[in-house]
């Protein structure tokens, strides 16, 4: 049992390139979440998902895009990167049952840099 | 607004002495609040929660975190620190408005040192 995985672990993007953040579970979660963190200011959080194919947005979801294909996976697409972009970015899951949401298992993290 | 404080930006302690790390909020309603701790280089992990009941919340690695109501608050405590609890530690609050997304707020973060 894997958890939450996310590839890659770190990169490094010029301006204006785009790139995918793959994020995966293997918890059968229903839930999922993009988060990005800033050194001193927490987590905040960029997307997240109630399910197959329903997204949306968080509190900072401009410069992103996601999607949710299949139950295991929810990709994080940055399509221009800019500087205020450089970040860590963690994806996590939960299992909700629409009454209440359990708690969110975190993957590694990405460390991203955008120059 | 809804909003996670963490006080403290950091916290030293001497391994075998009692710690706290200090959480206020302010939620309507009633809070569903959480710890989480984040070691280096890695993701964050669940070390406890408060939905209901006991006031007192036991968790993982011998953490333990009281809620109270009257003062806002959900310290998170261990009685004995150890120099392998070194980490940063956040306090995150369920976005009441938000109850069937499991949106969660999260405070700054408190960095946690323990000396040998």
């Amino acid at each position: 049992n894997a958890g939450v995985t996310q590839t890659p672990k770190f990169r490094i993007l010029k301006i204006g390139q785009s790139m995918t953040l793959q994020c995966t579970q293997d918890m059968n979660h229903n839930y999922m979440y993009w988060y990005r963190q800033d050194p001193g200011m927490g987590l905040k959080l960029i997307y997240y998902s109630v399910g197959a194919g329903i997204t949306d947005k968080g509190e900072v979801p401009n410069g992103y895009n996601v999607s949710r294909s299949t139950t295991e996976d929810f990709p994080l697409r940055l399509e221009l990167a800019a500087p205020s972009q450089t970040s860590v970015y963690f994806c996590a899951s939960s299992y909700s049952t629409g009454q209440s949401t359990d708690t969110q298992y975190f993957g590694p993290g990405t460390r991203l840099t955008v120059l | 607004a809804q909003s996670v404080a963490q006080p403290e930006d950091q916290v030293n302690v001497a391994e075998g002495n009692p710690l706290t790390v200090k959480c206020t909020y302010s939620v309507s309603g009633n809070p569903y609040l959480f710890w989480y701790v984040q070691y280096p280089n890695r993701g964050l992990q669940f070390l406890l929660k408060y939905i209901t009941g006991d006031n007192l919340v036991k968790g993982s690695y011998g953490f333990e975190a009281e809620f109270n109501k009257s003062q806002t608050s959900f310290h998170l405590k261990k009685p004995s620190a150890l120099v392998s609890d070194s980490a940063l530690y956040f306090c995150a609050v369920r976005d009441p408005f938000s109850s069937n997304t499991g949106k969660l707020i999260f405070g700054q973060g408190t960095t946690l040192q323990v000396k040998p």
